[in-house]
This record gives structure tokens, C-alpha cells and sequence, in this order.
């Protein structure tokens, strides 16, 4: 059961505009979402996160949307930029959980 | 600072040996430590992790054992090597529930011919 979603395993975009990735969840009990970006051969590493309080949180060029209702959440990079190109993943869990439920990433291709 | 090493960084074994991949964290004490595989064109599955000594738990049935034998020590091992063993193997670490954030070593290339 893939309880956190990347239905789209690949996204292009031009350099300078938004890339927009989204991710779907199904356990209403995941209160803290995170994303992660991964460069190939390397560890993935931590970008942004946000909790269930809030619907919006934003870093610099990053901004992570969270709706709820929907169960869905969004980074948005404004503007992309070429070293933007990695996989990111996507990543859910909930107050006591030890452990992070990631999703099956997707990646991004700035296109210069 | 905090950081993470993994060792090796590539590896390349035949099927039927056996496995000894290393993780070792500096700079914190009592993490929790986590191994995950990344299988090519899959994303991140999450095999074993451990809130401290001796304490290890399992999250999918395989080939592979982990073993914490010093609080920032975590080894993942195997008696012997199936192909679907290959991918890359990821430890992870963080600070009890303090905080989500899981921080990566640089992984470990695994390919078993």
C-alpha cells in the first residue's frame, strides 16, 4: 500500500520558470511532510518540510503547499535553475512515528 | 557538526557471498539510525531501523540483517548475496523525536553479478 504518491515520475522546465511538483497522500494521520532532493550516486538531502498546522511554508526559492482536505502537497521552485535538476522525493509521518513513508520521487530536468 | 560516513562506496559482489556494509555517525549521541535501498527506477524503501543499542526493527522480510553494535554504529549485513540485492543502500540518522528530519550518508553502490 504506497501510502504518499508521486504519480509523475518525471517533469521538465524551462530555467527561470516555476517547477511545480506534487505529492498525494492516503493516511490522515501523517501531520508533518517533508521534501528531499536527491542527486544521483549521492545521499538525498533535506530542502524544506511543513507541518499539518500550517499551509504554507516557504525557504528562498522554495515554497511547500499543504492542502489537507485534499491531501495533497506541492513545492513549488521559483525560478528553477539548472543545479534545480535532481529527484525529489516527497516524505510523510506523524507525531510518535519514528519513521518517514517516502513517496517513489520524481525527477526534474531544468532545461537551460 | 554532525556527520554521517558509509562505507565502501561501490562494491561489487558475486551472488551467494556475503555482505558487511558499514554506517558510522559523529557528533550526537543516542540516534536513531536507519537503513534504506534504493532500487534502480524505484524510490526510497526503508529496511531496518534502530533507536539504540541492540534494538533493531524490521520493516520488510529479505535477505539482510542489520545490527547495532555501539550507539553510532549501524551495519547491514547478509550470509549471502541474492541479485535482487543490488540497489543503493542508504543509512540515515536523526535525533530521537526531537525532529522529523532524517539526514543521509553518501550511500553505497551495491552490485551483486
Amino acid at each position: 500500500d504506497q501510502q504518499v504518491k508521486q504519480n509523475s515520475p518525471s517533469l521538465s522546465v524551462q530555467e527561470g520558470r516555476i517547477s511545480i511538483l506534487n505529492c498525494d497522500y492516503t493516511n490522515s494521520m501523517f501531520d508533518y511532510f517533508l521534501w528531499y532532493k536527491k542527486y544521483p550516486a549521492e545521499g538525498p538531502t533535506f530542502l524544506i518540510s511543513i507541518s499539518s498546522i500550517k499551509d504554507k511554508n516557504e525557504d528562498g526559492r522554495f515554497t511547500v503547499f499543504l492542502n489537507k482536505s485534499a491531501k495533497h502537497l506541492s513545492l513549488h521552485i521559483v525560478p528553477s535553475q539548472p543545479g534545480d535538476s535532481a529527484v525529489y522525493f516527497c516524505a510523510a509521518s506523524h507525531f510518535g512515528n519514528e519513521k518517514l513513508t517516502f513517496g517513489t520521487g520524481t525527477r526534474l530536468t531544468i532545461i537551460p | 557538526s554532525q556527520t554521517i560516513h558509509q562505507w565502501p562506496a561501490t562494491l561489487v559482489q558475486p551472488v551467494g557471498s556475503p555482505l558487511s556494509l558499514e554506517c558510522t555517525v559523529e557528533g550526537t549521541s543516542n540516534p536513531n539510525l536507519y537503513w534504506y535501498r534504493q532500487a534502480a527506477g524505484r524510490g526510497l524503501q526503508l529496511l531496518f531501523y534502530s533507536v539504540g543499542i541492540g534494538q533493531i526493527s524490521s520493516e520488510v522480510p529479505q535477505n539482510l540483517s542489520a545490527s547495532r553494535p555501539q550507539d553510532r554504529q549501524f551495519i547491514l549485513s547478509s550470509k549471502k548475496l541474492l541479485l535482487s540485492d543490488s540497489g543503493f543502500y542508504l543509512c540515515a540518522w536523526t535525533v530521537g523525536t526531537a525532529t522529523y528530519e532524517q539526514y543521509f550518508g553518501p550511500g553505497t553502490r551495491l552490485t551483486v553479478t
